[in-house]
């Protein structure tokens, strides 16, 4: 069935270190992929998105590309701040969303 | 603009209690949905409604129903609360009129069964 495969964390980095979280994904069809942030005792928002093969989001120095040949959408930063802490879910959908269980970043000065 | 509220943020209940969880917004979303959060699970769909009189079940279902009789509203009652039904709730909701699109998230129920 569907699916989404995050890396797990806890990812620890130092402040203007580059991000890397890998996600890959199986579906079936086109999904559209997301990446949403969770910030400590709030909800989700969405950080960026791609609805097509080869698109690229980015949102607040954030990135992801749609790779349809390995089934991956990778989130990128190139220097994190300590305010990036957060956990970071992936998601994928064609008609309901499907979460990967999240990756927790710890951002330190 | 609020939109999304949840009510209440947080609850202690007893095993065997009724307990309706209110999710209300205020973005004329056709689409809301119900999630529960629970560590290493990440977020699990447990129902969701595509437009206002309909109503689907997700991945996680049995245990919780829904009920939209207008757009903005969309509860979700616990019959009769069991302790694996400890988590955090979420609500979220999305404009389908283009399909699958970006969903907006409540700020969460706590909901702890003993």
């Amino acid at each position: 069935g569907d699916s989404v495969t995050q890396m797990e964390g806890p990812v620890t980095l130092s402040e203007e270190a580059f991000l890397t979280i890998n996600c890959t994904y199986t579906a079936t069809g086109y999904p559209s992929l997301f990446w949403y942030v969770q910030y400590p005792g709030e909800g989700l928002q969405l950080l960026l998105k791609a609805t097509k093969a080869d698109d690229k989001g980015s949102n607040k120095g954030f990135e992801a590309t749609y790779r349809k040949e390995t089934t991956s959408f990778h989130l990128e930063k190139g220097s994190v701040q300590v305010s990036d802490s957060a956990v970071y879910f992936c998601a994928h959908g064609t008609d309901k969303l499907i979460f990967g269980t999240g990756t927790r970043l710890q951002v330190f000065p | 603009i609020a939109g999304i509220t949840q009510a209440p943020t947080s609850q202690i209940l007893a095993a065997g209690r009724r307990m309706t969880l209110r999710c209300t917004q205020d973005m004329r979303h056709n689409a809301m949905y119900w999630y529960r959060q629970d560590l290493g699970l990440g977020l699990r769909l447990i129902h969701y409604s595509n437009t206002a009189g309909t109503t689907g079940k997700g991945e996680v279902p049995d245990g919780y129903s829904v009920s939209r009789a207008n757009t903005d509203d969309f509860p979700l009652t616990l019959a009769s609360a069991v302790p694996s039904q400890t988590s955090v709730y979420f609500c979220a909701s999305s404009n389908r009129d283009r399909g699958l699109d970006t969903q907006y998230f409540g700020p969460g129920t706590r909901l702890t069964v003993l």
